[in-house]
């Protein structure tokens, strides 16, 4: 069993530009929920996809837009970049079954923005 | 969310117990407590999770108090590889299908050789 990917490792892009980060879930798994770390500081909540629907969103505008494809996997798209965007940024996969389920987290992608 | 509280860094002998503190004060009766740990470089994982009674895996222990204002993370022996932040989490009833994890800054244990 594969746990959870994300793609690519690393990226740099400059302000204004537009990027996509991918994540592959756990196999089985039904929900998938991207999160925004900044330096020194703990995982922010972006939003959550469960059976390709979006599910929950964090404080975040609208510029950050995902999707989950029918195999669970998942993007992460953010446009017109702001320097503040640079963070890492991680996605977990779970199969829901409550408050209790533990999640999977991949290794982020850092997202460097110039 | 219920808010959580945690010291902002520890440090513990090798091969000693750790005993990692959270105060969660507002909790509400149908809130989960859940620990993450992220080690450097790495995303979260899971660590364990609770409700009222306490708990042990093959990771850890999760201490409950009576009231459930408070719980502490217990690492029987710490290693080196147990370094890392520590999250303590509070997951209540909500949607179907929400998996929203809301992380404070958590608490950087340093393991001392």
């Amino acid at each position: 069993e594969t746990g959870v990917t994300q793609s690519p490792t690393h990226l740099i892009k400059t302000r204004g530009q537009q990027v996509t980060l991918r994540c592959s879930s756990q196999s089985g798994h039904n929900t998938v929920s991207w999160y925004q770390q900044a330096l020194g500081q703990g995982p922010q909540f972006i939003f959550q996809y469960y059976r390709e629907e979006e599910n929950g969103r964090g404080n975040f505008p609208p510029r950050f837009s995902g999707l989950q494809f029918p195999n669970y996997s998942s993007e992460l798209n953010v446009n017109a970049l702001e320097l503040d965007d640079s963070a890492l940024y991680l996605c977990a996969s779970s199969l829901w079954l409550g408050p209790y389920n533990e999640q999977f987290f991949g290794p982020g992608t850092r997202l460097t923005v110039l | 969310d219920a808010k959580t509280t945690q010291p902002n860094s520890m440090e513990s002998n090798e091969e000693e117990p750790v005993h990692l503190p959270c105060n969660h004060s507002t909790i509400s009766g149908t809130d989960y407590i859940h620990w993450y740990r992220q080690l450097p470089s790495q995303g979260p994982e899971y660590v364990i999770h609770g409700l009222t009674s306490n708990v042990n895996n093959r990771m850890a222990s999760l201490a409950i108090a009576e009231d459930r204002k408070s719980s502490t993370l217990i690492l029987h022996r710490a290693t080196l590889r147990d370094a890392a932040v520590y999250y303590c989490i509070l997951r209540g009833q909500s949607n179907f299908g929400n998996e929203k994890l809301t992380f404070g800054t958590g608490t950087r244990l340093t393991i001392i050789p």
